[in-house]
């Protein structure tokens, strides 16, 4: 099965600092997902990355899935107090040996990030 | 902006009971997800919906559980007969698409406590 680890698992930065969280996957990724959740409350989508090399951004967050598609990363440019809460990354299911793929996300046991004021 | 919805918000129910927890998904989606967060783990996998029939289910999924979409709006998750190690954070989610062309959107989840 698809094991995705995070690091690191917590974080604390001060504000203004910029930062890096990783998700690591022991098979290729064919879809890679960011989420950030608050604690005890749902999943918001980020970003998605599909392709060997992708990066995308959205305001001062930038994610990367490197070219060997087994390696996401979540840059976060001068870190503030919104900023905090549980990053998840989130793998969508390999093909299957018949071909099928399905829309299950597996998940990293998330990085906690606190950013002090 | 479109969102998935559930209800309620947290749920208490003794050991035994038999709970449904709701969801709406958005409109105009087509596939649907239930998951889990037990406290301070991984959010899981439970089960995924389309075309009023079940997908895909994982090992959590045992016949404890079913899911209904019982009209054009609500996706439900029934536990039958709940137990200690039900409580948890259950999350719905949807898409308009399979995913690896689309992003699955989640609801803001039920607390679920067993007693």
């Amino acid at each position: 099965s698809q094991e995705l680890e995070q690091s690191p698992q917590s974080l604390i930065v001060q504000e203004g600092k910029n930062l890096t969280i990783n998700c690591t996957s022991s098979k290729t990724l064919y879809g890679l997902y960011w989420y950030k959740q608050k604690y005890g409350e749902g999943l918001i989508f980020l970003m998605m990355l599909q392709k060997g090399g992708e990066e995308k951004s959205h305001e001062k967050i930038t994610a990367k899935l490197d070219e060997k598609k087994q390696q996401s990363s979540l840059h976060i440019t001068a870190s503030q107090p919104s900023h905090a809460g549980i990053y998840l990354c989130g793998a969508d299911k390999l093909v299957t040996s018949s071909g099928t793929s399905y829309g299950k996300l597996t998940f990293g046991q998330g990085t906690i990030l606190t950013v002090h004021p | 902006e479109p969102e998935v919805t559930q209800t309620p918000s947290h749920q208490v129910t003794q050991m035994g009971q038999e709970v449904i927890l709701r969801c709406v998904p958005i409109s105009n989606h087509l596939y649907f997800y239930w998951y889990r967060q037990i406290l301070g783990q991984k959010v899981e996998f439970l089960v995924s919906f389309y075309n009023n029939e079940i997908s895909e289910k994982s090992e959590i999924f045992d016949d404890q559980f079913s899911v209904e979409r019982p009209d054009g709006s609500n996706f439900t998750l029934k536990i039958r007969s709940t137990k200690l190690e039900d409580s948890a954070m259950y999350f719905c989610a949807s898409s308009e698409a399979e995913l690896l062309s689309d992003e699955q959107y989640f609801g803001p989840g039920t607390r679920l406590t067993v007693t």
